[in-house]
């Protein structure tokens, strides 16, 4: 059964450094999604992509965010400059058109 | 805006006992809703669907919730819990099929032996 891959399942990376996180949508799925769960805290949603441009984007989704799909497979998240509070769990999820995302299993973002 | 509302934070059950997951969304238009399941450690895996077909949606493991929009509520249960069920339970909405998924801050289910 096709699924959403990502990669790292763990980083752990200084405050201050760039972090890029990989993920690799269902093939013939059309949007794709960022979200991420803090420890013990609700799923939040950070950015949505569509047609190869970014379709809505949250508050958390600042300045230090951004999203490319540079060669039509791989959907990437790059912070430019990790915080301590973008400590979290990252969850890629990629949709076709019948309303449900796929989610992948997660790369958990450690900034000390 | 879509939002849902989950109502506990913690459930504890029997082994066997009847499971209720509670959910009321609110949505200026007919939503789509979602319950997803999350395994200690690991990603979020769908249960069920609600798209506006059957207002009882039956999903995977034995779990179903039913559509009832004179409550706005979308409530998951299972007949009988097993130990395998202990997880964290979200609820979801979107208003639309491309819209983003906004969750409920989510239920820990857990079974007592």
């Amino acid at each position: 059964e096709p699924e959403v891959t990502q990669t790292p399942s763990h980083q752990v990376t200084q405050m201050g450094q760039e972090v890029i996180l990989r993920c690799v949508p269902i093939s013939n799925h059309l949007y794709f999604y960022w979200y991420r769960q803090i420890l013990g805290q609700k799923v939040e949603f950070l950015v949505s992509f569509y047609n190869n441009e970014i379709s809505e984007k949250s508050e958390i989704f600042d300045d230090q965010f951004s999203v490319e799909r540079p060669d039509g497979s791989n959907f990437t998240l790059k912070i430019r400059s990790t915080k301590l509070e973008d400590s979290a769990m990252y969850f890629c999820a990629s949709q076709i058109l019948t309303g449900e995302l796929f989610f992948g299993e997660g790369s958990r973002l450690t900034v000390l | 805006a879509q939002s849902v509302t989950q109502l506990g934070s913690h459930v504890s059950v029997s082994e066997g006992a009847l499971v209720l997951l509670r959910c009321n969304y609110s949505s200026s238009v007919p939503p789509y809703l979602f319950w997803y399941v999350q395994y200690p450690n690991q990603g979020l895996q769908l249960l069920l669907k609600y798209t506006s077909a059957a207002t009882l949606v039956k999903g995977i493991n034995g779990f179903e919730a039913e559509f009832k929009k004179s409550e706005t509520s979308f409530h998951l249960t299972k007949p009988s819990a097993h130990m395998s069920d202990a997880a964290e339970y979200f609820c979801a909405v979107k208003k639309s099929s491309g819209d983003k998924l906004t969750f409920g801050t989510g239920t820990r289910l857990a079974v007592r032996p």
